[in-house]
């Protein structure tokens, strides 16, 4: 099957700081990646929608200036959550969309904001 | 309001019993997703089901749908400890913006 990457798999940082989080297709080119949040023991919340070469479609109550989205490539998208805080502490899963019914999930990134 | 909802959210079973998990769905989506999520990881793909009627087997594991009822089952025969996980359902929602929408997700364990 497809596959899709993520980077970091886990990442620790202090608050305040920003950190980046790509989401790679490795076998296929992507026009759509979905960006998901899932707190521990939850299931998982649509953040936003990423279209490669246009603003990304943010879900009600993300702040799309926290959450930076670009998808500058058919392969490549990346989160950037701004100034984080530890109520950001999560597990992101980022998913690329091939075909009209295929959507496969990266390995998720494990977020620690101490 | 789009809403997914699976029951139970708990299941405890024994091993060689069989058991079915419930996921309702708001919408007349035509698409709904089985999903395995292990501890600590990301989401595995079990079933795509497409269509009314659609029934889809793998290994003790069977998916159906039916889209008038909106109602998906994920039936489990014989249940093996390696099954033990958390299963979500998710409806594919068109129209506007397309998006999964996750039920709640049924955390199964299989005790020996």
């Amino acid at each position: 099957g497809a596959v899709v990457s993520q980077h970091p798999s886990r990442v620790i940082c202090k608050s305040g700081t920003s950190v980046k989080i790509e989401c790679r297709s490795l076998d296929f080119q992507a026009t759509t990646m979905f960006w998901y949040r899932q707190f521990p023991k939850q299931s998982l919340m649509l953040m936003a929608t990423s279209n490669e070469g246009s603003k990304a479609t943010y879900e009600q109550g993300v702040e799309k200036d926290k959450f930076l989205i670009n998808h500058a490539s058919l392969t490549l998208s990346t989160l950037t959550v701004t100034s984080a805080h530890p109520e950001d502490s999560s597990f992101y899963i980022c998913s690329a969309k091939r075909l009209a019914h295929e959507q496969f999930f990266g390995p998720g990134t494990r977020l620690t904001v101490l | 309001e789009l809403k997914v909802e699976q029951n139970p959210l708990f299941l405890s079973m024994q091993e060689g019993k069989n058991y079915t998990i419930y996921c309702n769905y708001s919408t007349t989506s035509d698409r709904l997703y089985w999903y395995r999520q292990d501890p600590g990881k990301s989401l595995e793909s079990l079933f795509v089901l497409l269509s009314n009627g659609a029934v889809k087997q793998e290994g003790r594991l069977m998916a159906s749908l039916d889209t008038k009822a909106r109602l998906s089952t994920l039936h489990i025969t014989a249940a093996v400890h390696d099954l033990s996980a958390t299963y979500f359902c998710a409806e594919w929602v068109s129209g506007g913006s397309e998006k999964l929408v996750f039920g709640k997700g049924t955390k199964l364990t299989v005790n020996p």
